[in-house]
């Protein structure tokens, strides 16, 4: 079956270090989408991309970076982890379908930035 | 800022019980879709409504949307206390895919 799976599932990192989070999914979608989850703020959108090549900013994109360069795979970047970075990341994917983009979520990775 | 809010922020209900959540959102929308979240795990996605369609079922989930109010409700009816969750509702505006999503609704159903 087709899925999206995000790793690690848990890190722990230290302020200033560089960190990658991986999200790989298998239902050949184009569309990919990295938000982070915390209290009091729901679902907020960092960076997504269209397909191949394709990047852009989200809602809350500074400090992040995420580079696509086959269609299964868009890993996040943290440039220099950051105390605030501390939150749980989802990826996501969808199918651009006539007036319909339903969304598939990853389990998730909760990030810790000591 | 959240195109979506719902309403209540929590839901406390007994089994058996329906269970009613509001979302109203800002501006004009493509669809509106409901999201369930477990606790610990990732979204999934439950059900789409379109701007040109008034009502939805699936189940026991009934959406509503109201374009002049610029709101949507989800009901679930005969809850179990497998629907406690976290739903949360996202506005497809149209523009590129994205969807905005509120704060969500944390619904716990007592047995």
């Amino acid at each position: 079956d087709a899925e999206i799976t995000q790793s690690p599932r848990h890190k722990i990192t230290e302020t200033g270090r560089q960190v990658t989070l991986a999200c790989h999914q298998t239902w050949n979608h184009n569309n990919m989408f990295w938000y982070r989850q915390d209290l009091g703020h729901g679902l907020r959108l960092i960076h997504y991309s269209y397909g191949v090549q394709d990047t852009n900013k989200g809602e809350v994109s500074d400090g992040y970076s995420v580079s696509r360069s086959n269609t299964e795979d868009l890993p996040l970047t943290l440039e220099s982890a950051a105390s605030s970075q501390t939150s749980v990341y989802f990826c996501a994917s969808s199918e651009v379908l006539a007036g319909a983009r339903e969304q598939f979520f990853g389990p998730g990775t909760r990030l810790t930035v000591l | 800022s959240q195109q979506g809010e719902e309403d209540p922020q929590a839901l406390s209900i007994q089994e058996g019980e329906n269970a009613t959540m509001n979302c109203s959102y800002k501006t004009s929308i493509n669809n509106l879709q409901w999201y369930r979240q477990n606790s610990g795990r990732g979204l999934v996605h439950l059900i789409l409504i379109r701007s040109n369609e008034r009502e939805k079922h699936s189940g026991r989930l009934r959406v509503t949307l109201d374009t002049s109010k610029k709101s949507s409700s989800l009901l679930i009816t005969a809850s179990r206390a497998a629907d406690t969750a976290s739903y949360f509702c996202a506005t497809d505006t149209g523009a590129n895919s994205k969807l905005t999503f509120g704060k969500g609704i944390t619904l716990s159903v007592r047995p």
